[in-house]
């Protein structure tokens, strides 16, 4: 069975980096993509991107273009969400999700990870 | 972009049926997907492709695609269906969209 599973909660100051992950499993890691979904406080839910880890091949929402920074390490089936210099706007939970090919849809989604940005 | 329009919320009493809709441009010509979202659980996938339902989620739960509208109707409702509900498109630029979401109060 296809498992996600997200790094723990995080609280940073505004300025600091940060880098988030998720472990995939059960499925071939390379052969899948993986996307991102924000979900501020008492927001919605938005698409930042996603990667293939085969190639990592990136597709970054226009709205997170230059915001952050996906990537995947191949080798221990974990993708990334990083961020260079956090806002205190960056605060929300974020999602993986897993999405297979030929799919327009999320059947498999990580248990979240929250970010707090906060002096 | 494409712009999807949720009701922010649907009250139902217990055993009534809910309908909660996602409004788009033509919608009908495409395939439409259903996340319930439970507090403090990630989002669940509950329709796919407009009709679909995944391993696991009751035939209570239906979705259906036209024109405009897409519903994701939701029968003989119980305390636990209490989520926000959103529906989702991939858009022509392979970007996907998610509604505003509505959350559904039992």
């Amino acid at each position: 069975e296809v498992q996600l599973v997200q790094s723990g909660a995080e609280v940073k100051k505004p300025g600091e980096s940060l880098k988030i992950s998720c472990q995939g499993s059960g499925y071939t890691f390379t052969s899948y993509w993986i996307g991102w979904v924000r979900q501020m406080p008492g927001k919605g839910l938005e698409w930042m991107g996603m990667i293939y880890p085969g190639d990592s091949d990136i597709r970054y929402s226009p709205s997170f273009q230059g915001q952050v920074t996906m990537s995947a390490d191949k080798s221990i089936s974990t993708a990334y969400l990083q961020w260079t210099s956090l806002r205190a706007s960056d605060s929300a939970m974020y999602y993986c999700v897993f999405r297979a090919s030929g799919r327009y849809f999320f059947d498999y989604w990580g248990q979240g990870t929250l970010v707090t940005v906060s002096s | 972009s494409y712009v999807l329009t949720q009701p922010p919320s649907v009250s139902v009493a217990p055993g009534q049926t809910a309908r909660i809709t996602c409004g788009g441009n033509n919608i009908g010509s495409r395939n439409v997907h259903w996340y319930q979202h439970k507090a403090g659980q990630a989002p669940v996938l509950v329709v796919h492709d407009d009709i679909a339902r995944p391993s696991g989620i009751p035939e209570r739960l239906s979705g259906s695609n036209s024109g405009n509208t897409a519903t994701l109707t939701i029968s003989r409702v119980e305390a636990g269906d209490e989520a926000d509900y959103y529906c989702q498109v991939w858009d022509s630029s392979s970007v996907p969209f998610f509604g505003g979401g509505t959350k559904l109060t039992v």
